[in-house]
């Protein structure tokens, strides 16, 4: 399968604990998004890579969470002190440059706080 | 900034009709880009169909086709003879382009659609 991967595919964790999701990116593809989704709404922007460069976070984005994306291939996402309002799907998505940026998404992280 | 707004929360449609998505966007850049997703209940979002602001013409891909109005800045989805299988959410979300790193995804909150048999 070369499409884009997440793991966990569910995580359950109490408040307070920290965690960590991995995006695996199509290979070739050297654009990275994460976006968060929560019920009944579209997905929300959180950050993106270019490479192994963060380009842009979104005030969405709290001093609990940081993403990294080392050598510009797999990316993780870390939610630390997680709170009840962390609950949500976490997408990631990537694209290649150029042209235009049709995003491929993976099949999401659904996190639920306790 | 940019913003989309999909008003229409469900659609409901019979099997083999045509069905039309509406999406209404609001934007200052001078270039963007307008995209669709479905997203089944398994919960993936799966692209459909890209416009361009700068495209002549409408875009096109197999059942889908995008309505595109500039002037009146919409971008309705429309799926021809419908199918079981295209009950889903659908996302209609724009990309601007002002010289910056603007290329995130805005999304609208989703329209669901229901195909009846």
């Amino acid at each position: 399968d070369t499409g884009v991967s997440q793991n966990p595919r569910h995580k359950i964790t109490k408040r307070g604990q920290n965690v960590t999701f991995r995006c695996d990116p199509i290979s070739e593809h050297n654009r990275l998004y994460w976006y968060r989704q929560t019920l009944g709404q579209g997905p929300e922007f959180l950050t993106y890579f270019q490479n192994e460069a963060q380009l842009e976070k979104s005030r969405l984005l709290s001093d609990r969470f940081s993403a990294e994306r080392p050598k510009g291939s797999f990316s993780t996402l870390e939610i630390q002190r997680t709170e009840q309002g962390d609950s949500a799907m976490y997408l990631c998505a990537s694209s290649l440059r150029p042209g235009p940026n049709e995003q491929f998404f993976g099949p999401g992280t659904r996190l639920t706080v306790l | 900034a940019q913003k989309i707004t999909q008003t229409q929360p469900g659609m409901f449609v019979q099997e083999k009709e045509a069905v039309t998505l509406d999406c209404t966007y609001d934007t200052s850049d001078p270039s963007y880009g307008l995209f669709w997703y479905k997203q089944p209940s398994s919960g993936e979002m799966i692209f459909l169909i890209y416009q361009g602001s700068y495209d002549q013409q409408n875009a096109t891909e197999g059942r889908y086709s995008l309505n595109f109005q500039k002037a009146r800045k919409s971008a309705n989805l429309v799926i021809s003879a419908s199918q079981l299988g295209d009950s889903a959410m659908y996302f209609c979300a724009m990309e601007g382009w002002s010289g910056g790193s603007n290329y995130k995804l805005t999304f609208g909150k989703g329209t669901l659609l229901t195909v009846n048999p």
